[in-house]
């Protein structure tokens, strides 16, 4: 079975840039996060999709950070204009639905470095 | 909201021993989950170990086993036999089931495995 999927590993952008981040999650499942995880500290929930739907957004900074999953599929997170305290590794998870279905599955993220 | 708190940036243990790290969490809700995480330097999340709220007995996993005591709301996990591989970062994390299994994540604790 074929993991999360994430690219690019690694981008370098200088500020007021914009960049774009794609996931494809594991088949099947549902539920899709994306995870903001600054050096040194644990990754904080940035957006959760079910199905092509947003679930929680809450802590998603909407002026300049937008995000996607057309068709319920793969997504797509976006900043723009980016900040230097944007840098950090961006983490895509997926989960199938329900309050059963506990483990989250992440992808290997994708380190932003904005200067 | 949920808080999770992890209060040892930073843990040696000599290769073979036991080690406890530790994690205490803060929440209202009658129905959580607890996770443990292991990130190593490569940046992947690696899901070790799952407790329920409402399971009676203490997770095990291999050499993993989590130390849950619901009344003073710690949830530590105890990794035996240590080797030079668990060098890595620890993430202790809440799954909050009312919002669609999204997770908490502490600040994480750094072991490291001493030959």
């Amino acid at each position: 079975e074929a993991g999360v999927a994430q690219s690019p590993r690694y981008k370098i952008i200088e500020k007021r840039q914009s960049v774009a981040f794609w996931c494809n999650p594991i088949s099947g499942h549902a539920t899709l996060y994306w995870y903001q995880q600054i050096l040194g500290q644990g990754p904080k929930l940035l957006i959760q999709f079910q199905n092509n739907g947003v679930v929680d957004d809450s802590q998603l900074p909407k002026d300049r950070f937008s995000a996607e999953r057309l068709k319920g599929v793969d997504s797509t997170l976006k900043i723009q204009p980016a900040k230097l305290e944007d840098s950090a590794v961006y983490l895509c998870a997926s989960s199938l639905p329900g309050a059963d279905q506990y483990e989250q599955y992440f992808g290997p993220g994708t380190r932003l470095t904005v200067t | 909201a949920q808080k999770i708190t992890q209060t040892q940036p930073g843990m040696f243990v000599q290769e073979k021993e036991a080690v406890t790290l530790d994690c205490t969490y803060d929440t209202s809700d009658q129905s959580y989950g607890l996770f443990w995480y292991k990130q190593p330097s490569s940046g992947e999340m690696i899901f070790l170990i799952y407790q329920g709220s409402y399971d009676e007995q203490n997770a095990t996993e291999g050499r993993y086993s989590l130390n849950f005591q619901k009344a003073r709301k710690s949830a530590n996990l105890v990794i035996s036999a240590s080797q030079l591989g668990d060098s890595a970062m620890y993430f202790c994390a809440m799954r909050d089931i009312e919002a669609g299994n999204m997770l908490t994540f502490g600040g994480g604790t750094r072991l490291m495995v001493k030959p």
